[in-house]
């Protein structure tokens, strides 16, 4: 199957720090790839969609401003977390979906971000 | 009502037996499902596809969807205690936007 990876696996900040995420698809090119928040003991969040060479498109109540995502390549899609908050804190998950618009999304391992 | 519903669970089994997990949607015209284990702190995994009415098997796992009945259940035979994780169940459809709409899960317990 596809590999998605992402770094860092988890990164604790301060609050008021900035703090940038990758996701990268290793095994194929990837056109449009997804960013996910999960708290404890709920599903996945959609936080927005991101497409290759054009601005994301974010959920309801998810600020861009706060949010930036960046989806330079194909292969590469970044989410930067700025001025993080203690209610920042969560598992952030991203995913890569392969083909077709109905077709299968793959997903990272996580990462797990803690702001003190 | 919920776009995607699922039983919380949890749903315990023991092992060896069969596992059934439920999925009910409620955009008729979605058009591509899937099923996803995720361990706890861990992300979620692919399992299953399943794009057509009928029956579908990969090893122990067996997809069944009924779209009239706007229904989709996972079945897992012979059921392992590395089976123990949350099952979600994900839709795709034009209606959402072509990203996919995820129930709560299912947290399965198998029992040695």
């Amino acid at each position: 199957g596809a590999v998605v990876s992402q770094h860092p696996s988890r990164v604790i900040c301060k609050s008021g720090t900035s703090v940038k995420i990758e996701c990268r698809s290793l095994d194929f090119q990837a056109t449009t790839m997804f960013w996910y928040r999960q708290f404890p003991k709920q599903s996945l969040m959609l936080m927005a969609t991101s497409n290759e060479g054009s601005k994301a498109t974010y959920e309801q109540g998810v600020e861009k401003d706060k949010f930036l995502i960046n989806h330079a390549s194909l292969t590469l899609s970044t989410l930067t977390v700025t001025s993080a908050h203690p209610e920042d804190s969560s598992f952030y998950i991203c995913s890569a979906r392969v083909g077709s618009l109905t077709d299968t999304q793959y997903f990272g391992p996580g990462t797990r971000l803690t702001v003190l | 009502q919920k776009e995607v519903e699922q039983n919380s669970g949890p749903l315990s089994v023991p092992e060896g037996a069969i596992a059934s997990l439920n999925c009910t949607y409620s955009d008729r015209v979605s058009q591509s499902f899937f099923w996803y284990r995720q361990y706890s702190g861990k992300s979620p995994e692919l399992i299953m596809s399943i794009y057509s009415n009928g029956d579908k098997e990969d090893g122990r796992f067996t997809a069944q969807l009924n779209k009239a009945s706007q229904y989709v259940s996972l079945l897992i035979r012979d059921s392992q205690p590395s089976d123990s994780a949350t099952y979600l169940c994900a839709v795709n459809g034009e209606a959402a936007g072509n990203k996919l709409t995820f129930g709560g899960g299912t947290r399965v317990l198998v029992k040695p």
